[in-house]
């Protein structure tokens, strides 16, 4: 397997513009997340899904920033209008059900910088 | 609720030396630990997790943890560090039952000097 795909790796914007940021998780993976790390905040939840349905979003930060994840293979992260404090990496992961352990398996990540 | 402490956001080492990375956690249900791995420029990789059974586990690249539940622990070891290892170590934990939520700690930064 590919494993966790996100696109693009890095994206440069000008503030007040949108952004989206897509992930492609792991055939047969019924968990998606997705996270931002910053230095000041660390690694921080932003917002996850099961079977394609929001589970948890009280990690996104304000209603600039929306996820949706319209089939089991395809999700993606908006932000608008972006904020120069909104830059970041976004990371995606995804996690199977059922094994009882619930390991993440994380992308490459998108590394956002607003101008 | 659960919570997820690293001690030490900055270890150094020399190449060769004992790697002992610091976690304590806080959780009110047996809880699922991990510790990932960040390189530079990467995303998070699993180095090693503990579900149940054994308690002293042993992942990728000679690193191993121990869980023990009377400390509240799940420190990292590898026995001699490698320039490789300098990396960003994050330890993690999910309370399971359907709640698939990973606590992540703040991280450490892994130096290895020659």
């Amino acid at each position: 397997d590919a494993g966790v795909i996100q696109s693009p790796r890095h994206e440069v914007t000008e503030m007040g513009q949108e952004v989206t940021l897509r992930c492609k998780p792991i055939s047969g993976h019924d968990y998606l997340f997705w996270y931002r790390q910053t230095m000041m905040r660390g690694l921080e939840l932003l917002i996850y899904f099961n079977n394609n349905v929001p589970i948890d979003d009280s990690g996104m930060p304000e209603d600039r920033f929306s996820a949706k994840m319209p089939n089991a293979s395809f999700s993606t992260l908006k932000i608008q209008p972006s904020e120069p404090r909104d830059s970041a990496v976004y990371f995606c992961a995804s996690s199977p059900w059922g094994l009882g352990d619930y390991e993440q398996f994380f992308g490459p990540g998108t590394r956002l910088t607003v101008l | 609720a659960q919570s997820v402490t690293q001690l030490g956001s900055h270890v150094s080492v020399s190449e060769g030396a004992l790697v002992l990375l610091r976690c304590n956690y806080s959780s009110s249900v047996p809880p699922y630990l991990f510790w990932y791995v960040q390189y530079p420029n990467q995303g998070l990789q699993l180095l090693l997790k503990y579900t149940t059974g054994a308690t002293l586990v042993k992942g990728i690249n000679g690193f191993e943890a121990e869980f023990k539940k009377s400390e509240t622990s799940f420190h990292l070891t590898k026995p001699s560090a490698h320039m490789s290892d300098a990396a960003e170590y994050f330890c993690a934990l999910n309370r399971g039952g359907g709640y698939n939520k990973l606590i992540f700690g703040a991280g450490t930064r892994l130096a290895v000097h020659p």
